[in-house]
């Protein structure tokens, strides 16, 4: 069965303050990790999708990398309207998404 | 503006009552999918649908059922079946469930058994 755990399950910085949110997952045969944001009581927003080991993709202070274990998401300088909860999640195949439980930010101005 | 809607954002249900959540998309996209989200656990699926016409369950479908009568339009429906309905309810939609696809996620509903 697909796993994924995000940490921390809850972060607070300072404006400008750089940090990584992590994303362990388990699965078979990795097709492709996803990114979302989810604000208050709102929807997830797509972020980005990453498919093998190796891969970066960035938008604006936001930047997600890949390895053969785990993803990171770097946010650098952040604002507070970077606040929001993050999610990630994993496709194996088999038609099926499995979703993390996020990790809730908070930026103080 | 392409999106998907979700009516309505807020939902109160009686005890023994069948309530339908509805869902709407323009974005041209095959696979619909509806989430259930509670505090403090990942988006669990409950059905989802590759075509018109069909569909399949997740892994919570119990006291659930759905309809894809139409590409655009996976209504749900939260029977009195479901013994603890009080949840956040997502639908989302994709090109197709095969494949590394985005889902894209409406703005959801909240529903709350009084």
């Amino acid at each position: 069965e697909d796993q994924v755990t995000q940490s921390p399950e809850a972060l607070r910085l300072q404006e400008g303050e750089s940090s990584s949110l992590n994303c362990s997952y388990t699965v078979s045969g990795l097709r492709g990790l996803f990114w979302y944001r989810q604000d208050p009581g709102k929807g997830p927003e797509f972020l980005f999708t990453l498919y093998s080991a190796g891969e970066e993709k960035e938008k604006e202070r936001l930047k997600a990398t890949l390895t053969k274990k785990e993803s990171f998401l770097h946010i650098t300088a952040p604002k507070p309207e970077d606040s929001a909860t993050y999610l990630c999640a994993v496709y194996g195949g088999y038609q099926k998404v499995t979703f993390g439980t996020g990790t809730k930010l908070q930026v103080i101005p | 503006d392409g999106g998907i809607t979700q009516s309505p954002k807020y939902l109160f249900r009686k005890e023994g009552q069948n309530v339908t959540l509805s869902c709407e998309q323009n974005l041209n996209h095959d696979a619909m999918y509806w989430y259930r989200q509670d505090p403090g656990q990942g988006l669990r699926l409950i059905y989802y649908s590759q075509i018109v016409n069909d569909f399949q369950k997740g892994d919570i479908a119990e006291g659930y059922s759905v309809s894809r009568e139409k590409k655009e339009s996976f209504p749900l429906t939260v029977t009195s079946a479901q013994k603890n309905p009080t949840a956040f309810y997502l639908c989302a939609s994709s090109m197709g469930v095969a494949g590394p696809n985005e889902q894209f996620f409406g703005p959801g509903t909240r529903l709350t058994v009084l």
